[in-house]
């Protein structure tokens, strides 16, 4: 299943923009994700959102900004960003991501982020 | 605490050899899924398997092969007749139930298949 779509693929921006990520899900799933994807780094899991509603925020900084309207969208809104979040960030989706439930992840194709 | 070791940072075969990539991981759970998947030069990770800690019988897909063994903590995946197109990361990872969303991903083995 590829029902997960982000746009843009890649996103160049100065310190001082500010841009948004789009995440779509075609699946009719309840959960979304936003992963980072660093060079050499495990993904990093940086929220989560179940039924439009934010269960983790997994210390990122306040300069990462999610916004789940309904179940389908998610977006990362990016303001004032350093050049070490340059990375690939990757959108999921699962059926529900509540407690005792272990739904497979589908990934989106990621936005590629530099931060010049 | 959790953890997924992929030892295996890059492999390079020929097409057609088999090639196998290692995953071990860490969890005091009794209960827990495992994972693969890959991921092409394109970017998105594509799901390959789930297996829960329950069901220990190998499965096979094609040419790809799955062997969890709970004794010594591995997760290996192994392809058949491997292809050029097989070329991509692939990346173990773990979760656990009691862990409500998260997955715990390894760093990736880069599997690159010459002609």
């Amino acid at each position: 299943e590829t029902g997960v779509t982000q746009t843009p693929r890649h996103l160049v921006m100065g310190m001082t923009n500010k841009k948004s990520l789009k995440c779509e899900q075609h699946l009719g799933h309840n959960a979304m994700y936003w992963y980072k994807q660093s060079a050499k780094k495990p993904l990093e899991l940086m929220f989560v959102y179940n039924f439009k509603e934010q269960t983790e925020n997994n210390s990122v900084p306040s300069r990462f900004s999610p916004e789940c309207p309904n179940s389908s969208h998610l977006f990362l809104h990016l303001h004032t960003l350093q050049p070490e979040d340059s990375a690939l960030y990757l959108c999921a989706s699962s059926q529900d991501g509540g407690l005792d439930s272990t739904d497979t992840q589908y990934f989106g194709p990621g936005t590629r982020l530099t931060v010049l | 605490a959790q953890k997924v070791t992929q030892a295996q940072t890059e492999i390079s075969v020929v097409e057609k050899e088999d090639v196998t990539l290692d995953c071990v991981y860490e969890t005091r759970d009794t209960t827990y899924y495992l994972f693969w998947y890959k991921q092409p030069p394109s970017g998105e990770l594509v799901f390959l398997i789930r297996r829960n800690s329950f069901d220990e019988q190998n499965e096979i897909s094609g040419r790809y092969s799955w062997n969890f063994q709970k004794s010594t903590s591995s997760f290996n995946f192994t392809i058949t007749a491997s292809q050029v197109v097989d070329s991509a990361v692939y990346f173990c990872a773990l979760s656990e139930p009691d862990n409500t969303d998260k997955l715990i991903f390894g760093t990736g083995t880069r599997l690159q298949v010459f002609p």
